[in-house]
């Protein structure tokens, strides 16, 4: 039981290019969501999903898609990356609606030259 | 908007002291406050609170909510080095359908 897991741990990108940070939960959770993490700022959320085939905008979803065609895994991607998304990257999941206590995977810290 | 404010944002106490974190928030369509620990990596999970007036209680960390006047508190009992984290309080509301986090308290605990 792994619980939630995420790839890649670190990544550095240059401006403009693309890539995707995986999420995969084993833990047949419903909801799941991406959150980001800057200094200072606390955790904001991204994009969220109820169940599969179901996504929706967080608080700051410019410049991020999101899909979610299983259950287990909840692909971010990043479509053109920009400085301004250098962070670290949680993906949480819970059971049911996200109310529940959402447990989160190990993130990834992402730079963008 | 929904608006979560933690205080203080950092604390510093000596091994054994007892801390208390606070927690205001605003949201429409309130469902529950949750806090997180955070050491260095993943937010875990410590209480969840839905009901104001009732007392989470963990060992020698404790919780509980006002709902009338829209905050919560964090007591931690007996402090150990092992505390120093940054403590995360959220809220569940309306809005997008996930939670409001607020900025942390990043509390040090000296030997």
């Amino acid at each position: 039981n792994a619980g939630v897991t995420q790839t890649p741990k670190f990544q550095v990108l240059k401006t403009g290019q693309s890539m995707t940070l995986q999420c995969a939960q084993d833990m047949n959770h419903e909801y799941m969501s991406w959150y980001r993490q800057d200094p200072g700022m606390g955790l904001r959320l991204i994009h969220y999903s109820v169940g599969a085939g179901i996504t929706d905008q967080g608080e700051v979803p410019n410049g991020y898609n999101v899909s979610r065609s299983t259950t287990e895994d909840f692909p971010l991607r990043l479509l053109s990356a920009a400085p301004s998304q250098t962070s670290v990257y949680f993906c949480a999941t819970s059971r049911g609606s996200s109310y529940n206590e959402q447990f989160f995977g190990p993130g990834t810290r992402l730079t963008v030259l | 908007e929904d608006k979560v404010v933690q205080s203080p944002l950092s604390l510093v106490v000596h091994e054994g002291d007892t801390v208390t974190l606070n927690c205001s928030y605003e949201v429409t369509n309130f469902r529950s406050l949750l806090w997180y620990k955070q050491e260095k990596k993943a937010p875990t999970f410590l209480f969840m609170l839905t009901s104001s007036g009732i007392e989470k209680k963990s060992g020698r960390l404790s919780s509980i909510l006002d709902k009338k006047e829209l905050f919560s508190i964090l007591n931690i009992t007996a402090t150990q080095t092992g505390d120093s984290a940054v403590y995360l309080c959220a809220v569940e509301g309306g809005g997008a359908d996930g939670l409001t986090f607020g900025k942390g308290t990043h509390l040090i605990i000296q030997p």
